[in-house]
């Protein structure tokens, strides 16, 4: 069966400082992967997604950038996270992008002080 | 894009009694809609889905059912428990991507 790995859980970090949050995949070849925002309230944004290695769309400009060094590993990256990259991230895999479930991780809590 | 809306916003039932959440959709191609439970500090967990090709689905306490036509599709709890208690999330799909709902807070009161 397919599991989301998904680390930090939670995360406190100083404004300025970088950001590495890692998002790995199991019991399947080829996902689409995604990384999500939950801010304040419960609205889920799109920040990226990525159909294959090094094909990584961004859905809003800021702070945060994406790679997928491999197959089944997303990585949502900040080299000098602000005080509004506090929320709480999510990152999803699914395995036909766009027309089936999208499962997602745990989740990392990150407060930015 | 797609463009997904859920009503209401807040939703608080006594238990036992049924709990219905509304969505819209904007994209008249969209062809699967699926239904996330997320509890607090967790990630959304898919809890039933249906494809535009049937009318309704239903598992045990949870059905979905689907209008095409008129481009909304609602997640129906019966028999309304505690531990029902969370936000819940629609989504459709479209361009790549699922696109979601804003969620509702659904409060079961004992």
């Amino acid at each position: 069966s397919q599991t989301i790995h998904q680390w930090p859980a939670t995360l406190v970090q100083p404004v300025g400082s970088p950001l590495s949050l890692e998002c790995t995949v199991e019991g399947t070849s080829n996902p689409n992967l995604y990384w999500y925002r939950q801010a304040a309230g419960r609205g889920l944004q799109l920040l990226f997604y990525s159909i294959g290695i090094d094909q990584i769309s961004s859905e809003v400009p800021q702070n945060l950038s994406a790679s997928r060094p491999q197959d089944r590993q997303f990585i949502l990256s900040s080299k000098k996270l602000l005080l509004s990259d506090s929320g709480f991230y999510l990152c999803a895999w699914s395995v036909i992008a766009g027309q089936g479930a999208a499962f997602f991780g745990q989740g990392t809590r990150l407060t930015v002080v | 894009g797609e463009n997904v809306e859920q009503h209401p916003s807040t939703l608080s039932v006594q238990e036992g009694d049924s709990a219905v959440i509304k969505c819209t959709y904007s994209d008249s191609a969209s062809n699967y809609f699926p239904w996330y439970k997320q509890e607090l500090g967790k990630g959304p967990q898919l809890i039933i889905d249906i494809r535009s090709n049937v009318g309704e689905k239903k598992d045990q306490r949870i059905a979905v059912t689907l209008n095409k036509t008129a481009k909304h599709f609602s997640l129906h709890i019966t028999e309304t428990q505690p531990e029902d208690s969370a936000v819940y999330f629609c989504a459709a799909n479209g361009n790549n991507r699922l696109a979601f709902g804003k969620g509702n807070q659904v409060v079961v009161i004992p």
